[in-house]
């Protein structure tokens, strides 16, 4: 079955405590993605990945890391942790070729972080 | 700024009735136009898309429709079931930028019976 798994599903921690949340796709998929979402801005795209190794900043990279080291695995770093980090994240791949039109995205099933 | 606006929060309709769920956008670059649908706990999946060179789209009960100068698209729901309550996000990219989804910021819709 083509999925998206994220590790761990919810998550409290505190502020300054460095996280990873790990994001993982089944489908081959070069282009993945993480997205933050909350209230009132839906989603909002935090880095994103053209293939293994190549990693650029979305709307929202402040306070975040990322990694490809591998095609099927896209994890997401939080440092040090702040309150304004609270939020809903996904992780989204897509078979979207480049300088096409996007594909379709899968998105995992989120991870709600808490940061007290 | 947001690109991508959906301005009604929240929709009422009953069972059988047409949903109609509004988007408009901005930037005059966005070619291509996704509608996601997202319940409780779950991640977005993906619904229907629509490229900047056709204005309509149908995929059994739900059409697309767009209005380029008007930079607006709906999203037609016919007939509305129960299980089509969630909320819907339209989203919009630009070619050569597959990765990169712009979000509207959701309508919840509630089919009821």
């Amino acid at each position: 079955e083509a999925q998206v798994t994220q590790n761990p599903r919810y998550l409290i921690t505190v502020t300054g405590k460095k996280l990873t949340v790990t994001c993982s796709q089944n489908m081959n998929h070069e282009y993945m993605s993480w997205y933050r979402q909350d209230p009132g801005l839906g989603l909002r795209q935090i880095y994103y990945s053209m293939n293994v190794e190549v990693t650029d900043k979305g709307d929202v990279p402040e306070g975040y890391k990322v990694s490809r080291k591998e095609k099927r695995n896209f994890p997401l770093i939080l440092e040090s942790p702040s309150p304004n980090q609270t939020s809903l994240y996904f992780c989204a791949s897509t078979s979207g070729t480049s300088g096409s039109e996007t594909d379709t995205q899968y998105f995992g099933p989120g991870t709600r972080l808490t940061v007290l | 700024d947001q690109q991508v606006k959906q301005n009604s929060p929240s929709l009422s309709v009953q069972e059988g009735r047409i949903s109609i769920l509004n988007c408009d956008y901005t930037n005059s670059m966005f070619d291509y136009f996704l509608w996601y649908k997202k319940y409780p706990a779950e991640g977005p999946t993906f619904l229907i898309s629509i490229s900047s060179i056709k204005d309509k789209n149908e995929d059994g009960r739900f059409t697309v429709f767009l209005n380029k100068s008007a930079k607006h698209l709906s999203l037609h729901i016919v007939p509305s079931q129960p299980g089509d309550s969630a909320v819907y996000f339209c989203a919009a990219s630009y070619t050569g930028t597959a990765s990169k989804l712009t979000f509207g910021t959701g309508t919840r819709l509630q089919v009821t019976l």
